[in-house]
């Protein structure tokens, strides 16, 4: 168990729908990162937040967002849902932002989104 | 640019046999981290190693032994007398330092037979 929450574990809904996954990190940390695993695109890098700021973008379509709240807990928001959207959602969190220092990310058990 | 390159899609090997996985990146970066997580059939993502660029010791953790190689810019991982449960997909990922995001490699799927 990393510690990494994420929630719910299951989501089916239906193109043109919007969900949104939630995330909540390991105690102490206060980045957190979202990937998705899809079977074309591998792993990729979403979006990151830091103490509340967004502070990376990766490969992050723009009918997805994403916010990180006081408590630190972040939620992903998908929007007008398509076919291709169907993915495992993974959340991390690591600990600080250290300059020249990259921490260990600690992956949540991830929320497969199913779009039908 | 950042490229994780996991040559090998799919490894099979009988129980207790040794089996390397192979990893290797490409990075402008002088400094960068190298990953290794690990994906069992559960789905969820474990985490087994860090390495920064300026460490080339090989590291060995019970039957995980892992060589890089700055030279020829790979991060092999080794898997010594293999169990059933080390059956898994694993993944080696870069980093450049500050960016913190990971690339991640197309995932190597090991399968080890009883």
């Amino acid at each position: 168990d990393s510690g990494v929450t994420q929630t719910p574990k299951h989501l089916i809904t239906a193109t043109g729908q919007r969900v949104t996954l939630r995330c909540s990190p390991r105690s102490g940390d206060l980045s957190v990162y979202w990937y998705q695993q899809s079977l074309d695109q591998g792993l990729q890098f979403l979006i990151q937040y830091y103490n509340g700021e967004e502070r990376a973008k990766g490969n992050i379509l723009e009918r997805f967002s994403a916010q990180q709240f006081p408590d630190l807990h972040s939620e992903l928001n998908l929007s007008s849902l398509e076919l291709g959207d169907s993915a495992l959602y993974f959340c991390a969190s690591s600990p600080t932002l250290l300059a020249g220092v990259t921490d260990t990310q600690y992956f949540g058990p991830g929320t497969r989104l199913t779009v039908l | 640019a950042q490229k994780v390159t996991q040559a090998q899609t799919e490894i099979s090997v009988v129980e207790k046999e040794d089996v390397t996985l192979d990893c290797v990146y490409e990075t402008r970066d002088t400094t960068y981290y190298l990953f290794w997580y690990k994906q069992p059939p559960s789905g969820e993502l474990v985490f087994l190693i860090r390495r920064n660029s300026f460490d080339e010791q090989n590291e060995i953790s019970g039957r995980y032994s892992w060589n890089f190689q700055k030279s020829t810019s790979s991060f092999n991982f080794t898997i010594t007398a293999s169990q059933v449960v080390d059956s898994a997909v694993y993944f080696c990922a870069l980093s450049s330092t500050g960016a913190n995001n990971l690339f991640f490699g197309t995932g190597t799927r090991l399968t080890v037979i009883p």
